[in-house]
């Protein structure tokens, strides 16, 4: 079983549509919880992190994070088609040794 | 700034050649890392630095090896190449090893071997 675990869809939705992402892990020890985006034949780029538990907000993006049911979730208010990428949650657990373990990454596209 | 450059951007190798991959940041980073991705794994760790002469394995080392040259290069080698080495791959930086940082990713090396 993968240490984190990620649905790769590929999933469409249209225009200002919710989207939901989600992963779920299996090591407790994970206190940095990430989300990357990347868009097709680029490097990944971070798009927002969360420690411990809890929600963080940014602009049309909000990160969730329930560590007692080892569940992150990434939700993305009124999509647009310039939101179509690979989301790919990340995970770090040891201060310092800086190891992400990265999720299998979820396809989006969002149609105008 | 640049940010962190890779090169080359392709290569096409065939079994048993060897290869170089070069990654640079201009960040002033401590930390350098380097990734493969390969469809349905998402990114896998293969090699880090966590500071200059420093190198340490990740989850996938085996048939590669790096050298952290000096603060702006990491380098990954690939000896004798195998087909189950096509994919992908990521040169990333971070700034302190001692906490949390984000990482800073290359534009990837598309990398195929016959």
């Amino acid at each position: 079983q993968k240490e984190v675990e990620q649905d790769p869809g590929p999933l469409s939705v249209p225009e200002g549509a919710i989207v939901s992402l989600n992963c779920t892990y299996s090591n407790s020890a994970f206190q940095y919880f990430m989300w990357y985006r990347q868009y097709s034949r680029k490097g990944p780029e971070l798009l927002m992190y969360t420690y411990s538990s809890g929600n963080k907000e940014d602009g049309r993006f909000t990160a969730q994070v329930d560590k007692s049911s080892k569940y992150i979730s990434l939700f993305i208010r009124d999509s647009q088609p310039s939101d179509s990428a690979t989301y790919l949650c990340a995970m770090e657990g040891i201060q310092g040794a800086q190891k992400l373990v990265f999720g299998q990454g979820t396809r989006l596209t969002i149609n105008p | 700034n640049a940010g962190v450059t890779q090169t080359p951007k392709f290569q096409v190798l065939k079994t048993g050649q060897s290869m170089t991959l070069q990654c640079a940041q201009d960040m002033n980073h401590n930390s350098m890392y380097w990734y493969r991705q390969d469809p349905g794994m998402g990114l896998r760790l293969i090699y880090y630095s966590a500071s200059e002469g420093t190198t340490d394995k990740g989850e996938v080392p085996n048939g590669y090896n790096v050298s952290r040259l000096n603060k702006r290069e990491f380098s990954l080698r690939l000896e004798s190449a195998a087909p189950s080495q096509t994919s992908v791959y990521f040169c990333a930086s971070s700034e302190d090893p001692s906490e949390y940082n984000e990482q800073f990713f290359g534009p990837g090396t598309r990398l195929t071997v016959l």
